[in-house]
């Protein structure tokens, strides 16, 4: 069972394009956290968003919580073929016993064409 | 800074053969943790530790065993190959203090199993 539901599963798309990846969940998770990875490496760690409604940028990129903190979302506005690789989100619960384990979505691979 | 390491990179094993993964880190964490990565799968938990010592199942546990007899390694042990544990296994490390910090990973291992 996938808790967390990520789309699309590919993008591809043009240099100077806007892309929004969404994240969403039946599930409340206590924060949503937003990785990238690129081929043969691990994933690394681009946000984490902790309140309901909470809307964070990193430069180009802007990540949200849904209110109910079932749901996020990646918006990446003008994207450039370095933005191109794979995206993830991540759902921790609270709780003594979570122990920071994270359930992933199935991730986004995202090209982005010159 | 060294961060999350793992041996080998890669690997080839026949099916029934036995081999055993190592992660190490140095940031002194107290959590671990082993994911498996397939395509359109995300990252499922196979096994996590809280603790040198200490290790429970996660997600997809079946097949494999872990070990953590030192706080900075963390081993990943299949005994008996099977095609089905092909796959990219990664570890990753977090600081046991607060409640959304972030995980570190390792570079991965791709294994195939044959």
């Amino acid at each position: 069972t996938q808790l967390l539901e990520q789309s699309p599963q590919f993008l591809s798309i043009q240099e100077g394009e806007n892309l929004t990846v969404y994240c969403n969940s039946s599930s409340v998770f206590s924060s949503l956290q937003w990785y990238r990875q690129e081929p043969g490496e691990g994933p690394v760690l681009l946000v984490t968003v902790v309140t309901g409604g909470e809307v964070k940028k990193l430069k180009r990129l802007t990540f949200q919580f849904g209110d109910a903190r079932k749901d996020s979302s990646l918006h990446i506005t003008a994207a450039q073929p370095g933005d191109t690789g794979l995206y993830l989100c991540a759902g921790a619960r609270a709780g003594g016993t979570s122990y920071g384990k994270l359930t992933f979505g199935q991730g986004t691979i995202l090209t982005v064409h010159p | 800074n060294a961060g999350v390491t793992q041996t080998p990179k890669f690997r080839v094993l026949k099916t029934g053969q036995s081999m055993t993964l190592l992660c190490a880190q140095d940031m002194n964490h107290e959590y671990m943790y082993w994911y498996r990565q397939d395509p359109g799968m995300g990252l499922r938990l196979i096994h996590y530790s809280v603790g040198e010592g200490t290790t429970a199942k996660g997600e997809v546990p079946d097949g494999y065993n872990v070990s953590r007899l030192k706080k900075q390694n963390f081993l990943l042990g299949l005994e008996s190959a099977a095609p089905s544990q092909t796959s990219v296994y990664f570890c990753a490390s977090r600081s046991r203090t607060g409640a959304n910090t972030e995980a570190f990973f390792g570079q991965g291992t791709r294994l195939t199993v044959v």
